[in-house]
């Protein structure tokens, strides 16, 4: 089944202690990307990737950290976890030609995230 | 400034209506989406736009390049299409070429 698979579900961690939410997609796609999701705000793009080795900064990537190493994982990495990074987080995927996604994106299931 | 307006906020309907839903832009853009997000927070992409119009059952999506500015329309609506709908707008020009941007959502409230 194609699918873009998130890990945690759910995390309720403490101000400083680094950790890690991984992202998975099945469907060889290149276009990767993180979001976040606040009440008022709605989703923000926080790094987005074209292919492996590349990543960009979306809106909000202050805080976070990311890597492409290999096509089918991108995980988010928040090292030193605020509160205000407390939110929703979502992950995504799409085909894309020249770097350009040329189909629709598939969302992860989302990782409600808490910062103590 | 957001780059991407929605509206309305809120939108309520009884079942049968025809829903429309608008979203304008300022940047330039290399693709449009209408997303759906359900009321267990699970996430679907409905439409990827670059022109013209899209239609998929009961949804039509149109977008107009030159004035900026794209619909979601909903036929003979029922109260499983209540969701919150999304557009976003990826970025066509070049250093920020594969950025989104997102507009805050219509909440639709479909009643029977």
């Amino acid at each position: 089944e194609a699918q873009v698979t998130q890990n945690p579900r759910y995390l309720i961690t403490v101000t400083g202690k680094k950790l890690t939410v991984t992202c998975s997609q099945n469907m060889n796609h290149e276009y990767m990307s993180w979001y976040r999701q606040d009440p008022g705000l709605g989703l923000r793009q926080i790094y987005y990737s074209m292919n492996v080795e590349v990543t960009d900064k979306g809106d909000v990537p202050e805080g976070y950290k990311v890597s492409r190493k290999e096509k089918r994982n991108f995980p988010l990495i928040l090292e030193s976890p605020s509160p205000n990074q407390t939110s929703l987080y979502f992950c995504a995927s799409s085909l894309s030609r020249t770097g350009l996604p040329i189909d629709t994106q598939y969302f992860g299931p989302g990782t409600r995230l808490t910062v103590l | 400034k957001n780059e991407v307006e929605q509206s309305p906020q809120n939108l309520t309907a009884q079942e049968g209506e025809f829903i429309t839903i608008n979203c304008s832009y300022s940047v330039g853009i290399s693709a449009l989406h209408w997303l759906q997000q359900h009321p267990g927070g699970g996430i679907v992409s409905l439409f990827m736009l670059s022109s013209g119009k899209k239609k998929h059952g009961r949804l039509i999506a149109t977008i107009n390049i030159q004035e900026k500015h794209s619909s979601l329309h909903i036929t003979a609506s029922h109260p499983r299409d209540s969701a919150v709908y999304i557009c976003a707008v990826r970025s066509g020009r070049g250093s920020t070429l594969g950025r989104l941007y997102f507009g805050r959502g219509t909440q639709l409230t479909v009643w029977p």
